[in-house]
């Protein structure tokens, strides 16, 4: 299947710091790339919907000055987690779509936030 | 408003023993399934999926599902467990009403096979 990669896996920083992660497409082009924060032992909530050259779409409740999403090719999305505080710690997960309006999606592997 | 809903949060098995997961949603309208599955320490997984057709459905590593339209339900089966199927699953429809590849996760069930 397609290859969707993240970057980092893992990032610990300071409360107030911004933290990017990245999301690529490896071996396809998305037009749509997905957001998710996972508590533990909790399912995934959909924080947003990236779309390349224009803006993302946020779930409500998410708030996009804290949560900024770039989409700036066919291949990558960058979330940025702005003034990060402790209750932003969580598991970051990115997806992209395949072929198709119903098409599978892949996921990347997760980046682990830990803000102290 | 749509919403999916796995009953088990918990299933421990021995292995050998048959296996099924309950997912039921809530939506009137055009619907598409998804089971995926989460390994330790690895990235989500398409176990197996339902577009249309054939109501059952067969997957990777021997899972099934079964969609019963009149039940809501898109239940995950396996006739057989192995040490190896310990993981955690979700299951995960597309509802039409949203963004095509939009999906939404359940709660997750985590399976846990004793050797």
């Amino acid at each position: 299947g397609a290859v969707v990669s993240q970057h980092p896996s893992r990032v610990i920083c300071k409360s107030g710091t911004s933290v990017k992660i990245e999301c690529r497409s490896l071996d396809f082009q998305a037009t749509t790339m997905f957001w998710y924060r996972q508590f533990p032992k909790q399912s995934l909530m959909l924080m947003a919907t990236s779309n390349e050259g224009s803006k993302a779409t946020y779930e409500q409740g998410v708030e996009k000055d804290k949560f900024l999403i770039n989409h700036a090719s066919l291949t990558l999305s960058t979330l940025t987690v702005t003034s990060a505080h402790p209750e932003d710690s969580s598991f970051y997960i990115c997806s992209a779509g395949g072929t198709g309006n119903t098409g599978e999606l892949f996921f990347g592997e997760g980046s682990r936030l830990t803000v102290l | 408003a749509q919403s999916v809903s796995q009953h088990n949060h918990h299933v421990i098995l021995s292995e050998a023993a048959s296996l099924e997961l309950g997912c039921n949603y809530s939506y009137g309208g055009t619907v598409n399934l998804f089971w995926y599955v989460q390994y330790p320490g690895q990235h989500l997984q398409l176990l197996l999926k339902y577009f249309s057709g054939d109501p059952l459905v067969k997957g990777i590593k021997g899972f099934e599902a079964e969609f019963i339209k009149s039940k809501f339900s898109f239940n995950l089966r396996k006739p057989s467990v192995q040490w190896s199927d310990t993981a955690e699953y979700f299951c995960a429809p597309n509802f039409h009403s949203g963004s095509a590849r939009q999906l939404t996760f359940g709660s997750g069930t985590q399976l846990t096979v004793l050797p």
